[in-house]
């Protein structure tokens, strides 16, 4: 049974350049959560998909953009990029409607910005 | 709004002590799930224990143990003679969702790093 898979596991970018990361979620899960963990710090919610549409949204700038396809997997998009975005991008999945179940976490993509 | 406080930032104790992680949390919702999960230095957030708002029943599984106190809006969990393989952070984190469709975000508090020593 594979668990929540991220790619890639690291990536370095400089500041103004765009950047993708992609998530499949656990089989049998149809939603897929982003959030993004600053060193030191818990994480902090992005958004969620479910159904190919954003749900909802965390406080976080246009800058940020998802897409979820048929199959559950999903990208995060991030334009223009700041000093300020570089962080450990975390993927999390569940099932609509089970929110007695704990979402289920990928390893992440540890992203840096020079 | 909701929001997660882990007051405490680091502790560190030796093998086999007990080990207690507090988590108060603030919510206006009536239903809502709290849980506790694991971050190694790999990264990867590992679920260790849930809790519903309407089940304030503390229970033992294994090593661990929690206490949830609605009238304190707490949600505190121990580590019974902790190993040094339970070092890592700990984060606690609060969902309360709105209706099928409203998702579950989890709002996370600030974490606290354990580290056992042998």
């Amino acid at each position: 049974d594979a668990g929540v898979t991220q790619s890639p596991t690291h990536l370095i970018k400089t500041r103004g350049q765009q950047v993708t990361l992609r998530c499949s979620p656990k089989s049998g899960h149809d939603t897929v959560s982003w959030y993004q963990q600053a060193l030191g710090q818990g994480p902090q919610f992005i958004f969620q998909y479910y159904e190919e549409e954003e749900r909802q949204r965390g406080n976080f700038p246009d800058r940020f953009s998802g897409h979820q396809f048929p199959n559950y997997s999903s990208e995060l998009n991030v334009n223009a990029l700041l000093l300020g975005d570089s962080a450990l991008y975390l993927c999390a999945s569940s099932r609509q409607g089970e929110w007695d179940q704990p979402q289920h976490f990928g390893d992440g993509t540890r992203l840096s910005i020079l | 709004a909701q929001k997660v406080t882990q007051a405490q930032t680091e502790i560190s104790v030796v093998e086999k002590e007990d080990v207690t992680l507090d988590c108060v949390y603030e919510t206006r919702d009536t239903t809502y799930y709290l849980f506790w999960y694991k971050q190694p230095p790999s990264g990867e957030l590992v679920f260790l224990i849930r809790r519903n708002s309407f089940d304030e029943q503390n229970e033992i599984s294994g090593r661990y143990s929690w206490n949830f106190q609605k009238s304190t809006s707490s949600f505190n969990f121990t580590i019974t003679a902790s190993q040094v393989v339970d070092s890592a952070v700990y984060f606690c984190a609060l969902s309360a969702p709105r209706g099928k469709a409203a998702g579950n975000k989890l709002t996370f508090g600030g974490g606290t790093r354990v580290l056992v020593k042998p």
